[in-house]
């Protein structure tokens, strides 16, 4: 059974610093690993899509990069922020017939000024 | 940027009680979902649905729950006699295809407590 875990759960660091988010997976054989954004009561931004073929993508200050056959994936936030302020998801799709997603526990990341 | 919409963003209701969560997923997607996110926890996955019927299921997805498109733009979840376990946070999400190559994108949530 695929389980997701994110390290660390919580994170506080001050502006400007850059940032590794973790993702660990049981199971290599997934489709993708998709990273969101939650703000504090809210829905779900997608941040980053990676495809099992893919090493990394990079969206303006991330960059997310997948090793499937250790099952991990790093998001990467260069000059953090206040306004990263957020809880970090990671998702996976496993392989096979299925359409769902597997979330992790999520880092909570506050950047202070 | 098309969005996903949800309505409403907070329901309060008596255990017992039937609810319909509402969602007008993005306009040209094919693939429409419903994840829940208990307080605290992880989101967890509920259904998944296509051309008309449901193509996967958790087993949190049990009889109380349905799903329905009524019409060419919105996507409902009911949830026939609530319990308090049931509260949560319900999230629907849209893709335009299934074969791991699509961004699935969510809903700002449905806020349920049930009392």
């Amino acid at each position: 059974k695929q389980e997701v875990t994110q390290i660390p759960a919580a994170l506080s660091v001050p502006e400007g610093e850059n940032l590794v988010l973790n993702c660990s997976f049981t199971d290599s054989a997934i489709y993708n690993l998709q990273w969101f954004r939650q703000d504090p009561g809210k829905g779900l931004t997608s941040l980053l899509l990676i495809q099992s073929s893919q090493r990394e993508q990079t969206s303006g200050r991330l960059n997310a990069s997948l090793d499937k056959s250790s099952g991990r994936s790093t998001l990467y936030i260069a000059a953090s922020q206040p306004g990263d302020s957020a809880t970090y998801l990671c998702a996976v799709r496993p392989w096979g017939y299925t359409d769902k997603l597997i979330f992790g526990t999520g880092t909570r990341l506050q950047v202070f000024p | 940027e098309p969005e996903v919409t949800q309505t409403p963003s907070h329901q309060v209701t008596q255990m017992g009680q039937e609810v319909i969560l509402r969602c007008v997923p993005i306009s040209n997607h094919l693939y429409f979902y419903w994840y829940r996110q208990i307080l605290g926890q992880k989101v967890e996955f509920l259904v998944s649905f296509y051309n008309n019927e449901i193509s996967e299921k958790s087993e949190i997805f049990d009889d109380q729950f349905s799903v329905e498109r009524p019409d060419g733009s919105n996507f409902t979840l009911k949830i026939r006699s609530t319990k308090l376990e049931d509260s949560a946070m319900y999230f629907c999400a849209s893709s335009l295809r299934t074969d791991g190559r699509d961004t699935i994108y969510f809903g700002e949530g449905s806020w349920l407590t049930v009392v």
